[in-house]
């Protein structure tokens, strides 16, 4: 009973290198979210997928571009990272977006 | 502008003293408010959806309570394994969630 799944669990990355955080969720849920937490401050979303084939804009997608390949699987891509990334980050699926919401364990990432 | 406010930041408390946590809101249009609790070097784990004020949800040693401008989570008789960060977030008209904080909960033995 896997839930949601996040890969890496952790990265360290060199300011300007790019790379994908991947998410995959076996529930069979239509709506996915990328977040990040940062110490004292409560989650922030970064790019949801209300069903699959479109993705919206969170409250910080700035540096950030997603992609829902597929009903199970939904990627955050940072092209060029910068030490303000430095985070951890979250995905989450719902059945739609009005039901509770399902987190992986998240990507611990340090951007150098 | 929507906000969600968790307070204590912190709490310590003693094996069996009970006390609650406070999730104050403002939003446009409330849809819903949902508590999580996580562990360290987890997710968030869902335990509650509140609707409408008044309303109450029951888990455990865990209750959940609801009014037109604040969330309780009320712990009865903690014990150790009850310690965790406990998180609150509101779902807005435009149904995104907004979340607070959260409060830390130690529980000592």
């Amino acid at each position: 009973n896997a839930g949601v799944t996040q890969t890496p669990k952790f990265q360290v990355l060199k300011t300007g290198q790019s790379m994908t955080l991947q998410c995959a969720q076996d529930m069979n849920h239509n709506s996915m979210y990328w977040y990040r937490q940062d110490p004292g401050m409560g989650l922030r979303l970064i790019y949801y997928s209300a069903s699959e084939g479109t993705t919206d804009k969170g409250e910080v997608p700035n540096g950030y571009n997603v992609s829902r390949l597929n009903k199970r699987e939904f990627s955050l891509r940072l092209e060029s990272a910068a030490p303000s990334q430095t985070s951890v980050y979250f995905c989450a699926s719902s059945g739609v977006v009005n039901q509770p919401q399902h987190f992986g364990d998240g990507t611990r990432l340090s951007i150098l | 502008e929507d906000q969600v406010t968790q307070s204590p930041e912190a709490l310590r408390l003693q094996e069996g003293e009970s006390s609650s946590l406070n999730c104050s809101y403002t939003v446009s249009g409330l849809r819903g408010l949902f508590w999580y609790r996580q562990d360290p070097g987890k997710g968030p784990e869902f335990l509650f959806t509140l609707y409408s004020a008044g309303e109450e949800k029951e888990k455990e040693r865990l209750k959940a309570t609801l009014t037109k401008k604040e969330s309780f989570l009320h712990i009865t008789a903690p014990k150790p394994e009850d310690s965790a960060t406990y998180l609150c977030a509101v779902q807005s008209s435009n149904y995104q969630l907004i979340w607070g904080a959260g409060t830390k909960l130690i529980i000592k033995p």
